[in-house]
């Protein structure tokens, strides 16, 4: 079965709020995360990844907290806009293989 | 700099036939290759990965075949296809001891 997996299946926000987006995972021997993007029809693309021995990374707009007691990761994108309407996916590498939650679908306001 | 492409990007076949879908890598050498199925609304599995020539590694049992005859090459194949078979297929590339994986357009497959 999946090793990680998103806590809420859809997420509606309203432009230019800050959007969360979590991630539970399962295996503790886990030492990469990457959260990826999905629009619609296309391959996923990178966002953001964060290695086990840190707790925060951040890249433009978009912010990765780990949180390795409660096995849980968040992505955070500031001032949400239009373009960030998609899937996100939080992965986990083991032995250079990453393993997918079921994602997270965000829809933007205007 | 790297690119990664994948054909046919849309197929519709009916049950029983054959399937091959290619992908290729430009810009890197010896990559680690991967075939990915995403069902509608899910997120990604696994199906193969292969680290080198004629190295494949299958991740789940399945209908499915797949051959890496080239260094860049990955190729998905069926010899006979199932409905269950229908999916958006991605291949993906990383370099070998990456961790982050770089992803193909997809290739999104009907069976009928």
């Amino acid at each position: 079965g999946e090793s990680v997996g998103l806590h809420l299946p859809t997420l509606s926000v309203q432009e230019g709020d800050n959007s969360i987006i979590n991630c539970a995972y399962s295996n503790s021997a886990s030492d990469y995360f990457i959260w990826y993007k999905q629009e619609s029809g296309k391959g996923p693309q990178f966002i953001i990844d964060i290695r086990s021995n840190m707790d925060k990374r951040q890249g433009q707009r978009v912010t990765v907290l780990l949180n390795k007691t409660v096995k849980h990761l968040s992505l955070q994108i500031a001032a949400t806009q239009p373009g960030d309407s998609a899937v996100y996916f939080c992965a986990e590498n083991n032995d250079y293989k990453l393993s997918f939650g079921a994602g997270t679908t965000v829809t933007v306001r205007a | 700099s790297q690119t990664i492409h994948q054909w046919p990007a849309t197929l519709v076949q009916p049950v029983g036939s054959p399937l091959s879908l290619e992908c290729t890598v430009e810009g890197t050498s010896n990559p680690n290759l991967y075939w990915y199925r995403q069902a509608a609304g899910r997120g990604l599995q696994l199906l193969f990965y292969s680290v080198g020539i004629g190295q494949i590694s299958s991740e789940v049992p399945q209908n499915l075949s797949a051959s890496r005859p080239q260094d860049r090459q990955f190729i998905l194949s069926s010899k006979k296809l199932l409905l269950s078979d229908s999916g958006f297929y991605l291949c993906a590339w990383g370099g070998p001891g990456a961790n982050v994986l770089t992803f193909g357009a997809g290739s999104r497959l009907t069976v009928l």
